[in-house]
């Protein structure tokens, strides 16, 4: 079955970096587009990025352009998110999610159980 | 970029059918795709497509879309659906982005 495990949260401060990683297993991960989505504590879910198949295409919400970088490994079924010059507006649960089929329509059909960044002095 | 509006709260009595609706322009264009989300889970997609239901998602659940609006529908409300509920689509801005609404609080009476 699908499966999808976030990594890599935890507290850093203001200006500080992180790296989150996304193990998948139990499909074709390099058929599939991938997206970072994020949840502030109290808040509703908001994109972040997305990532072709092949990791050629990258797209980023206008408040993290410049500062994240989405990638992936399809050979070691994994996706990753560096994030630097982290501010509190970052605080969130960080969800890795794969869409239900083989396009980018933001049909999130499967998500990780996320991963909490804390961002704090 | 585009915006999706969703009603903050709403609520249903047991067994009865309610609707959830989202607005955005970019709905005209590209169809929403409806979650349900428990206190500290992840949000599960229930709706895609035109109306279709993921493996696992029962029937009562279905999708609607007209102009600039979608619709989630429960028909027979049980106490299990009470959690959050929110839409999203593709941003009709362009470039391949995403939008979420900003969710809705079902509360089963």
């Amino acid at each position: 079955q699908v499966q999808l495990v976030e990594s890599g949260g935890g507290l850093v401060k203001p200006g500080g970096s992180l790296r989150l990683s996304c193990a998948a297993s139990g499909f074709s991960f390099s058929d599939y587009y991938m997206s970072w989505i994020r949840q502030a504590p109290g808040k509703g879910l908001e994109w972040v990025s997305y990532i072709s198949s092949s990791g050629r295409t990258k797209y980023y919400t206008d408040s993290v352009k410049g500062r994240f970088t989405i990638s992936r490994d399809n050979p070691k079924n994994s996706l990753y998110l560096q994030m630097n010059s982290l501010r509190d507006e970052d605080t969130a649960v960080y969800f890795c999610a794969r869409e239900i089929r083989t396009i980018a329509a933001g049909e999130m059909g499967y998500w990780g159980q996320g991963t909490l960044v804390t961002v704090s002095s | 970029s585009s915006e999706l509006t969703q009603d903050p709260a709403v609520s249903v009595a047991l067994g009865q059918t309610v609707r959830i609706t989202c607005h955005g322009d970019s709905l005209r264009t590209y169809s929403a795709s409806w979650y349900r989300q428990k206190p500290g889970q992840a949000p599960v997609l229930v709706i895609y497509g035109k109306n279709y239901r993921p493996s696992g998602i029962p029937d009562r659940f279905s999708g609607s879309s007209s102009g600039n609006t979608a619709s989630l529908t429960i028909t027979g409300a049980q106490a299990e659906d009470e959690a959050d509920y929110y839409c999203n689509s593709r941003d009709s801005s362009g470039d391949l982005h995403v939008v979420f609404g900003g969710g809705t609080k079902l509360t089963v009476l």
